[in-house]
């Protein structure tokens, strides 16, 4: 699975967007780029994911640029809940999706 | 809303003990998975198991450890003795196996605090 990098951590009013960015240079045709998230040593959170169109659902959006080596997830609002350990995944999508590699994410404050 | 639910919430143990963390994973998925996160540190994978047997474990799942699906619904980790560095919280997570499509998210549980005294 291919490696990424993501900024330790970020600041975000709330109600305004947080956008996170995360960058997976060696990505593969076939690897898709997995969010989720971690709230205070909570059970990890599954956001979004996409290969290489944007996708947006209740929770978040994901932009994948035409390359395909970055990826920017958005929380258009974003709310003292959302304050949290954001991680970005890439993997190879399997029938299982179960075997996540976890790095150490972006630590996501939003401030009052 | 379906959710993974483990039990006991925390539990703390003496050194050399056996424990069995246990896992009740959604009912129609087929994917359990056990991770650990030890405080301060990266979640960690640690096993994967289908049709009743593990299909993928990591360096970290030694032979100290062992996964069992005992019955239709519970998923367990036990620990056969048990080392102060086991001392994290453990994930259980669960997924469907959808043939129609193969992107499925994984669910996790809220965790089991492990102390090892």
């Amino acid at each position: 699975d291919a490696k990424t990098t993501q900024p330790p951590s970020m600041d975000c009013a709330e109600g305004r967007a947080a956008n996170l960015p995360c960058n997976h240079s060696t990505i593969s045709g076939n690897e898709y780029v997995y969010w989720y998230r971690q709230i205070h040593s909570q059970g990890p959170q599954y956001i979004i994911h996409g290969l290489k169109n944007n996708e947006t659902n209740e929770m978040a959006s994901l932009i994948i640029t035409e390359d395909r080596k970055s990826s920017t997830l958005i929380l258009p609002h974003a709310t003292l809940r959302d304050t949290a350990v954001y991680y970005c995944i890439v993997r190879v999508a399997l029938r299982s999706q179960g075997n996540l590699i976890f790095g150490k994410g972006t630590k996501l404050s939003v401030k009052p | 809303e379906p959710e993974v639910t483990q039990t006991p919430s925390h539990q703390v143990t003496q050194m050399g003990q056996e424990v069995i963390l246990r896992c009740v994973p959604i009912s129609n998925h087929l994917y359990f998975y056990w991770y650990r996160q030890i405080l301060g540190q990266k979640v960690e994978f640690l096993v994967s198991f289908y049709n009743n047997e593990i299909s993928e474990k990591s360096e970290i799942f030694d032979d100290q450890f062992s996964v069992e699906r005992p019955d239709g619904s519970n998923f367990t980790l036990k620990i056969r003795s048990t080392k102060l560095e086991d001392s994290a919280m453990y994930f259980c997570a669960s997924s469907e196996d959808n043939k129609t499509n193969v992107n499925t998210e994984a669910f996790f549980g809220q965790g089991t605090r492990l102390t090892v005294v």
